[in-house]
């Protein structure tokens, strides 16, 4: 059973449009939800950061955690051409360091 | 901003030889970790450490890796004799404590031969 599922895409969509990325999880215990974006030949960048259920929005990026359902998604709004990215969830079951899990990331363009 | 770095970008070792990667963590960081990333695979854990310590490791982590805070400021993973199926993106993270997320570095990419 996988711990962490993510739809790797590759999504495109035009300049300003709005972005819908998810991810959905097996394990009940994860209660922390980041969101990375990661560019080509370089390390995961952090953009969200979230714990338990909710809304978080920052920007143009909003995160959502439904924990009833094990799903959460990262919403980008009026998204850029430099937007354009693979974006990995990750989740971890507490806050004493432990690892992340994470999805395979989605591959996203945005066109101009 | 403070950032991880690692070093160096690209290794290429012969198949067998060991190899040592190098990460310099944020400076007030306290916990540490190596993941892994083959290509088009996701992100894997490997270890972290903490205190001077393993804190915990993943089955990808075997006798053949080790981890080694040498200094205040480095943080090592050496794999004592390479195979062909270690060739990957090796990221080291770091973060303050454990109610922050991890910060990564831009990764060494180890092609094996």
């Amino acid at each position: 059973q996988k711990e962490v599922e993510q739809d790797p895409g590759p999504l495109s969509v035009p300049e300003g449009a709005i972005v819908s990325l998810n991810c959905t999880y097996s394990n009940s215990a994860f209660q922390y939800f980041m969101w990375y974006r990661q560019y080509s030949r370089k390390g995961p960048e952090l953009l969200m950061y979230t714990y338990s259920s909710g809304n978080k929005e920052d920007g143009r990026f909003t995160a959502q955690v439904d924990k009833s359902s094990k799903y959460i998604s990262l919403f980008i709004r009026d998204s850029q051409p430099s937007d354009s990215a693979t974006y990995l969830c990750a989740m971890s079951p507490s806050n004493t360091g432990n690892q992340f899990y994470f999805g395979t990331g989605t591959s996203l363009t945005v066109i101009p | 901003e403070p950032e991880v770095t690692q070093t160096p970008s690209h290794q290429v070792t012969q198949m067998g030889q060991e190899v040592i990667l190098r990460c310099v963590p944020i400076s007030n960081h306290l916990y540490f970790y190596w993941y892994r990333q083959i290509l088009g695979q996701k992100v894997e854990f490997l270890v972290s450490f903490y205190n001077n310590e393993i804190s915990e490791k993943s089955e990808i982590f075997d006798d053949q890796f080790s981890v080694e805070r040498p200094d205040g400021s480095n943080f090592t993973l050496k794999i004592r004799s390479t195979k062909l199926e270690d060739s990957a993106m090796y990221f080291c993270a770091s973060t303050i404590d454990g109610n922050q997320p991890q910060h990564f570095g831009d990764g060494t990419r180890l092609s094996i031969l």
